[in-house]
This record gives C-alpha cells, sequence and structure tokens, in this order.
C-alpha cells in the first residue's frame, strides 16, 4: 500500500487564486510528520510546510497553510492568493515514528495562470 | 549552517561506464544522510541512509552502491552503469523538521 498518496498529477490555478494540493497517508504509528515541498524545474527540493502528528493546530507559514484532517488521514496544502513563480512540482511527504527516512508521494504539478 | 554540496550537476555516461557522485555536507556533526533518485516526472525513491561512518542502508536492490567514509561525505557509485540508472540524483541530511536537500546531480546514461 502506498504510504503516501497525491490523486492529482497536475492542476491549474489563476494568480491570486487560492488553491488546494491534495494529500492522504497510511500510517499506524501514532507519532508522525508530514512535509511538504516545491520542487522548480531547477530540481531543488525546497521545504514549505511541517506538521506533527500530535499537533493541535495546522501549521502556516505565510501563504502557505496545512490542512491536517488526522480522522481522514489528509494533509491538503492550501496555496493563497497564487503568483506566477509558485509553478512548480510539489510532494508530500511523511516520517514516522523515530525514523528519519522521508517517504514521498508521486507529487503533482501546479501551473499558475495570468 | 546546513549546506550540502553535490558534484557534478549534470552528468553524461556512456552504458558500461562507472559512477562516483559525491555529497558534502556542513553543520552539525554526524548526520543522518540519504540518497534519493528521482525519475522523470516521478516522485523520489529512497536509495540508501546512512547514520554514520560506514553504516550505510539499501533500501532497494540495485546496480548502485554507496559509501560514507567521513561523517561529512557520502559516495554514490557504481562499477558499471545501466540506462535505468539515468536520473535525477539528491543528497539530502536530516535536520529538526525535515531534511535539507542538495542541489542534485542529472545523470544521463547513453
Amino acid at each position: 500500500a502506498q504510504k503516501i498518496t497525491q490523486t492529482q498529477p497536475g492542476m491549474f490555478v489563476q494568480e491570486k487564486e487560492a488553491v488546494t494540493l491534495d494529500c492522504t497517508y497510511d500510517t499506524s504509528d501514532p507519532s508522525y510528520g508530514l512535509f511538504w515541498y516545491k520542487q522548480p524545474s531547477s530540481g531543488e527540493m525546497i521545504f514549505l510546510i511541517y506538521q506533527g502528528s500530535y499537533d493541535q493546530q495546522n501549521a502556516t507559514e505565510g501563504r502557505y497553510s496545512l490542512n491536517f484532517q488526522k480522522a481522514r488521514k489528509s494533509a491538503n496544502l492550501v496555496i493563497s492568493a497564487s503568483q506566477l513563480g509558485d509553478s512548480a512540482m510539489y510532494f508530500c511527504a511523511m516520517r514516522e515514528g523515530l525514523a528519519s527516512k522521508l517517504t514521498f508521494g508521486t507529487g503533482t504539478r501546479l501551473q499558475v495562470t495570468l | 549552517s546546513q549546506t550540502i554540496h553535490q558534484w557534478p550537476a549534470t552528468l553524461v555516461q556512456p552504458v558500461g561506464s562507472p559512477l562516483s557522485l559525491e555529497c558534502t555536507v556542513e553543520g552539525t556533526s554526524n548526520p543522518n544522510l540519504y540518497w534519493y533518485r528521482q525519475a522523470a516526472g516521478r516522485g523520489l525513491q529512497l536509495l540508501f541512509y546512512s547514520v554514520g561512518i560506514g553504516q550505510i542502508s539499501s533500501e532497494v536492490p540495485q546496480n548502485l552502491s554507496a559509501s560514507r567514509p567521513q561523517d561529512r561525505q557520502f559516495i554514490l557509485s557504481s562499477k558499471k552503469l545501466l540506462l535505468s540508472d539515468s536520473g535525477f540524483y539528491l543528497c539530502a541530511r536530516d535536520r529538526v523538521g525535515g531534511y535539507t536537500f542538495g542541489s542534485g546531480t542529472r545523470l544521463t546514461v547513453v
């Protein structure tokens, strides 16, 4: 079974609009962390936001917020006020328990249009 | 600084040739280090990780090997490259709250 599932291979959003990128995860470990990374065409991996399984509030970082629904095992990324520079691949990832390995989803390619 | 240095940025190698990709890290000592591969248009697959000098764990059977001769040095190698080894290789280190990644090496095996 896939540990991280991103069901949207590609998404389009108009500039200045908000967009939600979906991520669901599968784990039996009560302690885990969820991450979102952005990968522009240059290939670098840019850390965006982190949510711990015990965090009571949804994580926010500037225009990025993580809609964490623990019972549904979902950790969707919300980007508000999209900008052309947001066009990139976005990866959801999970770290389980004491392990430091990150498992990545297959990614969503976001295209911001005028 | 948690900077990761990876080189080369791009590499074109013939099938059957050897490979050596080097990753060096700055910052706190004894970091956990990782090699990931990303096939074109795909997600990241963990290849190897290391929790210390000389300690290597392999995640998937493959044509590649890894070594950690020094605390801040992580090397990915192959004796004979296959076409299927083409991809984007990323080195990463563990840090509080996630990973820091290197800039990657784009390998094309021809």
